[in-house]
């Protein structure tokens, strides 16, 4: 089955740890973007790669890293410079990466909810 | 000002009913619409696009004011199953980055 998967479901965070999620699709697509969730909120992106090898910062990328070394594959890095990281992250892809009409809906992951102890 | 915003309800309906949710975007360069479906806890899911001729699924009809700048979706006949959270969707000038609003809640009782 095609689809996009993310790991873990549930991540627990002490204070000044690094914890990456992983966000893996078999979809082909060129694509892929993160986003987090608060309760009461709209998602809100922070950092998108249009093709493999490159990647852009959202609005909130701040406390975040990310890299794209294989079209599959976008894992994001939540530091310790993220004051507040608790939140539901969501990853999500799209077929097309460079601009251009059509084609870039975007379809997502389960998430996964971080909480920090 | 959001970029994106929508009514958060919730709207209560009883099943039957037809029910229009509304909202508005900011950027008039988006060139893409969307809405989602999020359910309690679970990831967004595409219900349709939006296109500027209007667009109809089965129940659900969406309709673009590119004038007024705003996006809405009618459903007709809700069924208990539409309970769920609604997402508006705006591209971001380009294609590629979307803009979410908060979600419009959706209740529908029997």
């Amino acid at each position: 089955d095609g689809g996009i998967t993310q790991s873990p479901k549930y991540l627990f965070r002490k204070e000044g740890q690094n914890v990456t999620l992983s966000c893996e699709q078999n979809l082909n697509h060129d694509a892929m973007y993160w986003y987090r969730q608060d309760p009461g909120q709209g998602l809100r992106l922070i950092y998108y790669s249009q093709i493999v090898n490159d990647f852009q910062k959202g609005d909130i990328a701040e406390g975040y890293s990310v890299s794209r070394e294989k079209k599959e594959s976008f894992p994001l890095t939540v530091t310790s410079a993220q004051k507040n990281p608790t939140a539901f992250y969501l990853c999500a892809s799209s077929i097309r990466g460079l601009a251009g009409a059509g084609d870039n809906e975007q379809f997502f992951g389960p998430g996964t909810r971080l909480t920090v102890l | 000002r959001k970029e994106v915003e929508q009514d958060p309800g919730p709207f209560n309906v009883p099943e039957g009913a037809t029910v229009a949710f509304n909202c508005t975007y900011s950027n008039s360069a988006s060139q893409s619409f969307f809405w989602y479906r999020q359910d309690c806890r679970k990831e967004p899911k595409l219900l349709m696009s939006v296109y500027s001729s209007g667009n109809e699924d089965g129940r659900f009809t969406a309709q673009l004011n590119r004038a007024s700048q705003y996006i809405s979706l009618l459903i007709r006949d809700s069924k208990l199953s539409d309970s769920a959270t609604y997402l508006c969707v705006a591209s971001s000038g380009g294609y590629n980055k979307l803009i979410f609003g908060a979600g419009t809640r959706l209740a529908v009782h029997p």
